[in-house]
């Protein structure tokens, strides 16, 4: 089993519409979690991070966590072509490992 | 400078020569991480540096890479004899403490192509 496992996707959305990544972790003790945004070619850019369950919302970008569910998503409200990337979701482990999922890929259709 | 840097960008070599990667981290970033990334894949930990601690090596794919930092700020990673399933993305990240909440920053990663 995967540490952190993703939806490869794709995942098409229309602008305007909302975008919804997921992610699941496999260790419980896992305290840090992050979303990193990776365009074509580019480096991966950190978009949000979360540690405590429940929402945290910052412009159009929510990060939902469930600890007891072992599952962290994204949701990007508005979306615009703009937020067409690749996302991956990272989550620190116990051992203060940093483990990165396969990424999802996004599209989003003027 | 401000953000972590990567050279060469590019580098493509030919089976069995050794190459050298290095990575400026952020001043005063303490942690250091090497990853790569092969065409449409995810990160693949490599390695991971903090402080004057012991290496985190657990990701290294086989003994013909290896890194160091020196002064506890540029790193080298070091590939021998590389071979084809080398060529990837390598990127480095550096991290303030390298603890349980820290953000990485990544650098523009140095393309490897082995021919």
């Amino acid at each position: 089993q995967k540490e952190v496992e993703q939806n490869s996707g794709p995942l098409s959305v229309p602008e305007g519409a909302i975008a919804s990544l997921n992610c699941t972790y496999s260790d419980r003790g896992s305290q840090s979690f992050f979303w990193y945004r990776q365009y074509s070619g580019k480096s991966p850019e950190l978009i949000m991070s979360i540690y405590s369950n429940g929402d945290k919302e910052d412009g159009r970008f929510t990060a939902q966590l469930n600890k007891a569910s072992q599952y962290v998503s994204l949701l990007i409200r508005d979306s615009q072509p703009s937020d067409s990337a690749t996302y991956l979701c990272a989550v620190i482990s116990r051992g203060n490992q940093f483990y990165f999922g396969t990424g999802t890929s996004l599209t989003v259709i003027p | 400078g401000a953000g972590v840097s990567q050279s060469p960008s590019n580098k493509v070599t030919e089976k069995g020569k050794d190459v050298e990667l290095r990575c400026d981290p952020i001043s005063g970033h303490t942690a250091l991480y090497w990853y790569r990334q092969s065409l449409g894949q995810g990160l693949e930990f490599l390695i991971y540096f903090q402080g004057n601690s012991a290496p985190d090596k657990s990701g290294l794919p086989s003994d013909r890479f290896s890194a160091e930092r020196t002064g506890g700020s540029v790193s080298t990673l070091t590939i021998q004899r590389t071979q084809q399933e080398d060529s990837a993305v390598y990127l480095c990240a550096s991290s303030f403490q390298g603890t349980k909440g820290d953000t990485q920053y990544f650098g523009p990663g140095t393309r490897l192509t082995v021919l």
